[in-house]
């Protein structure tokens, strides 16, 4: 049964670089599949930040894409974010999920993890 | 970017009744739309792919209709269980830029 589960600092600084990984279990990443990350502020709706493929390809939402850097790790399983410069717009619920290899939708999610921007 | 707006933003409905969201998209995304559900402190399931496609798993009660940009969810009896938010989504644009609509809640009247 493949799953995904978020890790990373729940309290990052204005100004400061929030750093996330997804490790997937289950499934080796370098078998396949886009990956990717989306966020939802609390009580708002969904935000694609970006997604990687196991070779490196990326792409990013035009709106953060000059803040954001996905990276993968084929060999511990797991991708990675990393978003520089954030304010308290950025907190937000952060969930890393696969990418279905028919579409670009979302198949399966990770629990997500709650980051908050304060100082 | 293309934009998503579903209607109407809450829905209140009986449980057993019918229940019909929409989505709607600033231009044509072909059938490349999905459907997500999502309950109170849960991540997003993935419930209808390629406009009208069930996920695996997902009640036949479930279905999706619509292509280009107007799309429709329909619950066809509401259980307790499916009172929830639900997201639409497209993946038509090439580099992708997937966007998402602001969602409809789904509560019971």
């Amino acid at each position: 049964q493949v799953q995904l589960q978020e890790s990373g600092p729940g309290l990052v600084k204005p100004s400061e670089t929030l750093s996330l990984t997804c490790a997937v279990s289950g499934y080796s990443i370098s078998s396949g599949y886009y990956w990717g990350w989306i966020r939802q502020p609390p009580g708002k709706g969904l935000e694609w930040i970006g997604s990687i493929y196991h070779g490196g390809s990326t792409y990013y939402n035009p709106s953060l894409k000059s803040r954001v850097t996905i990276s993968v790790d084929t060999s511990k399983n797991q991708f990675s974010q990393k978003l520089s410069s954030v304010t308290a717009a950025d907190t937000a619920v952060y969930y890393c999920a696969r990418l279905n290899v028919v579409g670009w939708y979302f198949d399966l999610w990770g629990r997500g993890t709650l980051v908050t921007v304060s100082s | 970017e293309i934009v998503m707006t579903q209607s109407p933003a809450t829905l209140s409905v009986s449980p057993g009744e019918r229940a019909t969201l929409s989505c709607r998209a600033s231009q044509s995304v072909s059938s490349n739309l999905a459907w997500y559900q999502q309950k109170p402190g849960q991540a997003p399931r993935l419930l209808i792919y390629g406009a009208s496609t069930r996920a695996t798993g997902i009640p036949a009660r479930f279905s999706g209709s619509g292509s280009g940009t107007e799309f429709t969810l329909t619950i066809s009896s509401l259980q307790s269980e499916d009172f929830a938010v639900y997201y639409c989504q497209q993946y038509n644009s090439w580099p992708p830029a997937l966007t998402f609509g602001g969602g409809t809640k789904v509560e019971i009247k």
